[in-house]
């Protein structure tokens, strides 16, 4: 089946530093990917939708200059968290749809752990 | 109200069990349904989808009902294998994801 892979899977940072999370689809071309942010014991959140070659759509609440969304390629989307702070710490994880839109298969990444001290 | 609803449990059963977990959803105008599954501090993965005659796979059967916007998952013969959490998912211009039911098989 579809691959999705992301990196990394942990990292530690400093308050203040930027850090920057990989969203690779292996298999197919992923016109759209989704960020999702999950806290401890909460569902996933959608953060945005990344589009290819375009600005990406931001969910309400979510601010787009601290989480910065580039998808240059058709396999590769960058979600680059700037200024971290302590309360950015959680699980981020992206995903694509190999189908049609909205086809629900979505296929996620192993998922990247921040933690920011 | 929350957008897509499931009790959270945890639901402790004996391998064997059979175990039934309900969702709901709040927009009437939702396209798609489906149960993903999570294990703990690991990425979902679709379970299976959800239609509105009903569909099974094996010890999974998923269910639908639109009028009173409800889904459900039964599982039957539980393993020990199938303790994690089912997260309840719903379409409508986007997948919109519960907080998720946590399973927990015991011997």
């Amino acid at each position: 089946g579809a691959v999705v892979s992301q990196h990394p899977s942990r990292v530690i940072c400093k308050s203040g530093t930027s850090v920057k999370i990989e969203c690779r689809s292996l298999d197919f071309q992923a016109t759209t990917m989704f960020w999702y942010r999950q806290f401890p014991k909460k569902s996933l959140m959608l953060m945005a939708t990344s589009n290819e070659g375009s600005k990406a759509t931001y969910e309400q609440g979510v601010e787009k200059d601290k989480f910065l969304i580039n998808h240059a390629s058709l396999t590769l989307s960058t979600l680059t968290v700037t200024s971290a702070h302590p309360e950015d710490s959680s699980f981020y994880i992206c995903s694509a749809q190999a189908g049609g839109a909205n086809t629900g298969e979505l296929f996620f990444g192993e998922g990247s752990r921040l933690t920011v001290l | 109200r929350k957008e897509v609803e499931q009790d959270p449990g945890p639901f402790n059963v004996p391998e064997g069990a059979t175990v039934a977990f309900n969702c709901t959803y709040s927009n009437s105008a939702s396209q798609s349904f489906f149960w993903y599954r999570q294990d703990c501090r690991k990425e979902p993965k679709l379970l299976m989808s959800v239609y509105s005659s009903g569909n099974e796979d094996g010890r999974f059967t998923a269910q639908l009902n639109r009028a009173s916007q409800y889904i459900s998952l039964l599982i039957r013969d539980s393993k020990l294998s199938d303790s994690a959490t089912y997260l309840c998912v719903v379409s409508t211009d986007k997948l919109i994801f519960g907080t998720g039911t946590r399973l927990q098989v015991f011997p």
